[in-house]
Order: structure tokens, then sequence, then C-alpha cells
């Protein structure tokens, strides 16, 4: 079956501690986005990439990074520097970019970042 | 202001009832109109893409106003199964980034 695949779905960080949260598509999509959900709120941008070995910051970029090697992978690290990384990671993916008229955002189930 | 603004809700209303949600969103050049429905810690679903002409599919109905920049998702006969958080998403030309509102909570109650 063509989808997104995150992993985990359930992590915990300790204080000072990087960690990473891995998403892989096979739907050939060349977009690939991270969000992050907070309770009672809407999806806020937190990086996204249109091709391979290219990506931008969205709007809350800060104590996180990001790598697109490969097509289908597109990995995010919370860093140290994320004073509040307890959130619901929802990775998504798009045949091409925001820009094309009528382009859809397809999810992967999400990551449950919890800190210790 | 924000790009994309929704009712939080939450709606409550009896099965078999009618409801309808409104999108507001702030700029005129947005070229793409979608609602999605997303369950309690779940992944958001897309649920329909908005047309200009409107567009229904089933108990679902979806309407562009370009005049006054909104969309509307109306549904009818209520099921338990709707009960769900409704977000309406925008994205256009001009823009490289997709545009989210902060959700529209249904609770459907037998």
């Amino acid at each position: 079956d063509g989808g997104i695949t995150q992993s985990p779905k359930y992590l915990f960080r300790k204080e000072g501690q990087n960690v990473t949260l891995s998403c892989e598509q096979n739907l050939n999509h060349d977009a690939m986005y991270w969000y992050r959900q907070d309770p009672g709120q809407g999806l806020r941008l937190i990086y996204y990439s249109q091709i391979v070995n290219d990506f931008q910051k969205g709007d809350i970029a800060e104590g996180y990074s990001v790598s697109r090697e490969k097509k289908e992978s597109f990995p995010l690290t919370v860093t140290s520097a994320q004073k509040n990384p307890t959130a619901f990671y929802l990775c998504a993916s798009s045949m091409r970019g925001p820009q094309t008229t009528n382009e859809k955002l397809f999810f992967g189930s999400g990551t449950q970042l919890s800190v210790l | 202001r924000k790009e994309v603004e929704q009712d939080p809700g939450p709606f409550n209303v009896p099965e078999g009832a009618t409801v309808a949600f409104n999108c507001t969103y702030s700029n005129s050049a947005s070229q793409s109109f979608f609602w999605y429905r997303q369950d309690c810690r779940k992944e958001p679903k897309l649920l329909m893409s908005v047309y200009s002409s409107g567009n229904e599919d089933g108990r679902f109905t979806a309407q562009l106003n370009r005049a006054s920049q909104y969309i509307s998702l109306l549904i009818r006969d209520s099921k338990l199964s709707d009960s769900a958080t409704y977000l309406c998403v925008v994205n256009g030309y001009n823009f490289n980034k997709f545009y989210f509102g902060s959700g529209t909570k249904l609770n459907v109650k037998p």
C-alpha cells in the first residue's frame, strides 16, 4: 500500500537530548512537510522540502533540524534547543508543492513526543 | 489576523441533524480549498476539495464564496461517526505553503 510511515508512534525525550522522528513515503511525492500540533490548536509548519537536498524553514523552525537526502525520507530532529517539545508531530507529503493548484496533502499517522 | 479562521465550536448536535461550518480566509489570491477531518490523536484525512461551483459527496456539501472569502461545509443527517474536528485548509498560487484553520469540533449525540 502506498502511504506515509512515521515512527515511532510515541517518543520520550530526556532533558538535553536530541531525538529524531522518522518519516518515509512511497507515494513518489516531491514535497514533504513537518507540522507540529498542540492540544486544541491548528497545525504549524516546522520545515518543508520540495526537492531532494533542499528544504526551507517554516513558521517555527527554531530548535528543529531536517535533512532530505532521499526523495522518500524526511527525518526531523528535535534538538535540546527546543525547550517545549511536547506535541503531536505530523509528517505530510504532496505530489508537488503547495503553489500547484488543487495540490492535496497526505499525512502520516503522527508521533506523540513527550518530555520525561 | 490569521490566514484562515474557523469557529472552534464545539458544535453539539443530535443524530440526524444538519450542521454547517464556515471558514474565512484572508488572501484573495488563494486558489485551492479543502476540508480535512481529524479524529482525536490521529492524522488529518482529506474529506473533500472545495470547487468554485460547489460540490457534494453523499451527505457532505462544500461551497466556496470568493467574493466574501469563505468556504463552508454542510453535513446532513449527522451520524455518531461524524464526531471529529474539521479543518479548513487553503493554499494559493503565490504561496509556498498550506494554511490551516485551528479546526471546528463536532460532537454528534445519540
